[in-house]
């Protein structure tokens, strides 16, 4: 079984929709969580932190479950402009940045 | 200014040559890192190098060595390459104590 595992998708969703990606990881030793956006052909970027009271970055929600091992992450009026691949990230405890990631959710915003 | 830069961004190469790529940061970031994304889009950490002293080498062949002449620097050097090294390859860096990393436009390396 994969450490940290994502439905690969693709998603494929009209303007303004809004879709959920959801993550589970295995490690419970995990510490930190994140998602990261890739664009095709481009390096992954941080989209943002997942903290266990949730948080939310304007269209962007992601939420955390400790006890099922479980983060997800929400965009409501989806753009054009959200098409990438969306990837869950852990970090164990104690491993300096040893970041592991998903193999990523692509998303396809259609007009 | 390009924060992660690494060269080259594309490398073909026959299979039992030497080759190296290299990464500079100039972030001031003390972390670097090389991941490698495979052909199914996997991204999986390779090394690690904190300072310059080397803190996470993942079960990769010793063909692959890094080496990190300073801070903003770690290169990484690739012995009598085979097909199945071709894939992306990014570095990246970062702060020990910030999760946050940066990554390089990535170097896609074709193994004919």
């Amino acid at each position: 079984r994969k450490e940290v595992e994502q439905d690969p998708g693709p998603f494929n969703v009209p303007e303004g929709a809004t879709v959920a990606f959801n993550c589970t990881y295995s490690n419970s030793a995990s510490q930190s969580f994140f998602w990261y956006r890739q664009d095709c052909r481009k390096e992954p970027k941080l989209l943002m932190s997942v903290y266990s009271s949730g948080n939310e970055d304007g269209r962007f929600t992601a939420q955390l479950n400790r006890a099922s091992q479980y983060i997800s992450l929400l965009i409501r009026d989806s753009k054009l402009s959200d098409s990438a691949t969306y990837l869950c990230v852990v970090k164990r405890w104690g491993s300096q940045g040893n970041l592991i990631f998903g193999k990523g959710t692509k998303l396809s915003v259609k007009p | 200014d390009t924060a992660v830069s690494q060269t080259p961004k594309y490398l073909v190469t026959q299979m039992g040559n030497d080759k190296s790529i290299k990464c500079e940061q100039n972030l001031g970031h003390d972390t670097m890192y090389w991941y490698k994304q495979d052909s199914k889009k996997f991204l999986k950490i390779m090394f690690s190098y904190n300072n310059k002293e080397l803190i996470i080498n993942e079960t990769v062949p010793n063909r692959f060595s890094p080496k990190s002449p300073d801070k903003a620097h770690l290169n990484l050097h690739i012995n009598s390459l085979e097909l199945g090294d071709s894939a992306v390859y990014f570095c990246a860096s970062g702060i020990a104590t910030n999760e946050k990393l940066f990554f390089g436009s990535g170097t896609q390396l074709s193994v004919l």
